[in-house]
This record gives structure tokens, sequence and C-alpha cells, in this order.
């Protein structure tokens, strides 16, 4: 079974600055994707960013880009020039492609302070 | 393009009582996802469907079913409501194993 350890339960950043959310994870398969979601209040989960594990390349969307290391099992998450509208839950997350399941991490709490 | 929507957005039913989440997912989508998400227990796989057929199941006792209907909504039911069954739960569909698009989420509060 995969586990997703996201091991800041809390963040706060000030607006303009740099952060770095942290993910690692656990597997055995070789194939998969990792991915990182957006929780504001509103509920709604937003994908925010994708990496496919056969792709060295780290993935990036404007402001946010990942550190992929698959030898190690960590992805991790930077936001640039953070905005107050990023103030949210991050998730981390794992998805088996046989199964199409994503296993969560318990997510990181971000604040960004004006 | 409309987002995937769910209905109701908040729910409430007695405890023994069997409740029903719907799902309608993106237009051209045929894979729909349901997840759990409990205060203290995190984001949870519930189901997958698609065309028609359960794909996969999480680890969650037989109350919990569903079924995905010709339009690819989907339903969520849960028999014999139990206290700890209160939780946000998300639906999502996709096209492919890329990744998801969410709802918004039904708020289930069991007393």
């Amino acid at each position: 079974a995969q586990t997703v350890t996201q091991s800041q339960p809390e963040m706060s950043v000030q607006e303009a600055e740099t952060v770095t959310l942290s993910c690692t994870y656990d597997t055995s398969e070789n194939n998969y994707y990792l991915f990182w979601y957006k929780q504001p209040p509103s509920r709604q989960m937003i994908l925010v960013i994708r990496q496919e594990a056969y792709k060295q390349q780290n993935a990036t969307e404007n402001r946010f880009s990942v550190n992929f290391q698959k030898a190690a099992k960590s992805f991790s998450l930077k936001i640039s020039d953070s905005q107050l509208g990023d103030t949210a839950m991050y998730f981390c997350a794992f998805m088996d492609t046989g199964r199409r399941a994503l296993t969560f991490g318990s997510g990181t709490r971000l604040q960004v302070q004006p | 393009e409309a987002g995937v929507t769910q209905s109701p957005t908040h729910l409430i039913k007695t405890r023994g009582q069997q409740a029903t989440l719907r799902c309608s997912p993106i237009s051209g989508h045929t894979s729909v996802y349901w997840y759990q998400q409990a205060l203290g227990l995190g984001l949870q796989f519930l189901l997958w469907y698609d065309e028609g057929e359960e794909r996969n199941r999480g680890n969650f006792p037989p109350r919990f079913s569903g079924r995905q209907f010709p339009n690819y909504s989907s339903e969520l039911n849960v028999n014999a409501l139990e206290l700890e069954d209160s939780a946000l739960y998300l639906c999502a569909s996709s096209w492919d194993r890329t990744g998801y698009t969410f709802g918004s989420g039904t708020r289930l509060t069991v007393v």
C-alpha cells in the first residue's frame, strides 16, 4: 500500500515571498502520478500541479513548481511570489495508474500574511 | 464549461437512515470517483465508476454503495447511517488517469 506524508501541518509566509511545502511518499510501483491539490475554505479541491513519475523534468505551472526526487521519494511544492489567494490547505497525493485511487497526505495549512 | 456538480450541498440525517448523494461529471468525462473527507481521518478513496461499472473500491463497508448512470452521473448511497459517517463527501471526474476535477462536496451530518 502507498503512503503519503506531509510533515508540516501549518506554514506561514509573507506576501510576495517564496515557500516550500514538503511531501514524501512510499510505493513499490514504478508508474504513477503525483499531485498537489489546494483546498480553500470553499471546500473544492483544486489541482495545482501534476508530475508523471517517468518524467525527470520537474513540472511547473506559473508560480508553482515541484522538486521531484524519485529515488528519495520526495515531491515538494514551491510557491513563488505568494499571494493572499494562495491561503488554503494543500494536499500532496499519489495515484497508482492502475487503481486510479488517490492516496492523500494529511495536508499543510498555508497562511499567506499581508 | 460546467464543472463537477454535487447535490445536495448539505444533508442532515438521523442515525440508521439512508443518505443519497448525487454527482454530475464534466461533459465528456466517463469516470467518477467518490472520496470521504472526515475530521481526523483525512481524504479517503471510496469508489471509482467508469462506463457504468464499479472499477475499484476503497476500504469501506458494503453499506457504502453507488452506481453510475448512462449519462455518467453517479449516486453514492450510504445505508444504516452511523455518527462517524458525518463528513464531506467529494466527487470527482476525469476522462483519463492524469488527474481529476473535483466538485465542491456534500456535507453529510448524521445526528
